[in-house]
C-alpha cells in the first residue's frame, strides 16, 4: 500500500513551457485535491475532484487545469508556466467515510525560471 | 469562505517545556477540525482531529479540544521533545472535505 504518490519529485521549467504533475492513490478514495505551498502562506487549494470524471476550482485555480479520468489518478497541468507558479505542490486524497482524514503525497518542487 | 488564524511563529522552546499553539477559525456550519504536522522535506501528516463540538483529539501527547463557542482548536502538549520540531497546521474542513489551512507555526525544540 503506497498511499499517495506524486511524480516527478522535482522539476525546473522555463517560462512558457508546459508540464503535467501526476498524483496516484491506491486507497480507493473518492476525493482528491491539489494544493500549492508557498513560504509563509500555508497550503492553498488549486483544484479538487469529488469523483472520477469530476473536477472543481479551489481558491487559486488560474493557470492550472486538472483531469480525473481514472479514480486513482489526478493530473495537474500547467499549460504555460510562469515564475509565479514556482512552488511546492501537494496532492491529497480522502474517502467518503466518517472523519475523512486527508492523506498527502510527498510533494513536487517546481521552479519556473 | 472559511479562514483560519493561527499563532504566528517561529516558536522556540526547551525540551520538556509546555506547548500551546492557538488556532481560531471561521467556517460555515460545524466543520471537522484537524491539526497536521510537516517535518522538513516531507508532506503533511495528520496529527489529530475532532469531528464535533467538545470532542478532544489526541495523539503522541498532543491534544486539542473542539470549542464551538469560541471557534477555536488550540494545540497543546505538556512536555515537548526535540523530535517535535516541525511546522504545525490547523485546518477546518469544508463541504467537499477540502481543508483550509492556516499559515503554519514553525516549532523548534532545543535540547
Amino acid at each position: 500500500n503506497a498511499g499517495v504518490t506524486q511524480t516527478p519529485k522535482f522539476r525546473v521549467l522555463k517560462t512558457g513551457q508546459s508540464m503535467t504533475l501526476l498524483c496516484a492513490q491506491d486507497m480507493n478514495h473518492e476525493y482528491m485535491y491539489w494544493y500549492r505551498q508557498d513560504p509563509g502562506m500555508g497550503l492553498r487549494l488549486i483544484h479538487y475532484s469529488v469523483g472520477e470524471g469530476t473536477t472543481a476550482k479551489g481558491e487559486v485555480p488560474d493557470g492550472y487545469n486538472v483531469s480525473r479520468l481514472k479514480k486513482q489518478n489526478f493530473l495537474l497541468g500547467l499549460e504555460s508556466a510562469a515564475p509565479s507558479q514556482t512552488s511546492v505542490y501537494f496532492c491529497a486524497s480522502t474517502s467518503t467515510g466518517a472523519g475523512h482524514t486527508q492523506y498527502f503525497g510527498p510533494g513536487t518542487r517546481l521552479t519556473v525560471l | 469562505g472559511d479562514s483560519v488564524t493561527q499563532m504566528e511563529g517561529p516558536v522556540t522552546l526547551s525540551e520538556e517545556a509546555f506547548l500551546t499553539i492557538n488556532c481560531t477559525y471561521t467556517a460555515t456550519g460545524y466543520p471537522s477540525l484537524f491539526w497536521y504536522v510537516q517535518y522538513p522535506g516531507e508532506g503533511l501528516q495528520l496529527l489529530l482531529k475532532a469531528t464535533k463540538a467538545d470532542d478532544k483529539g489526541s495523539n503522541k501527547g498532543f491534544e486539542a479540544t473542539y470549542r464551538k463557542e469560541t471557534t477555536s482548536f488550540h494545540l497543546e502538549k505538556g512536555s515537548v521533545q526535540v523530535s517535535d520540531s516541525a511546522v504545525y497546521f490547523c485546518a477546518p474542513s469544508g463541504s467537499a472535505r477540502q481543508l483550509t489551512f492556516g499559515s503554519g507555526t514553525q516549532l523548534t525544540v532545543l535540547p
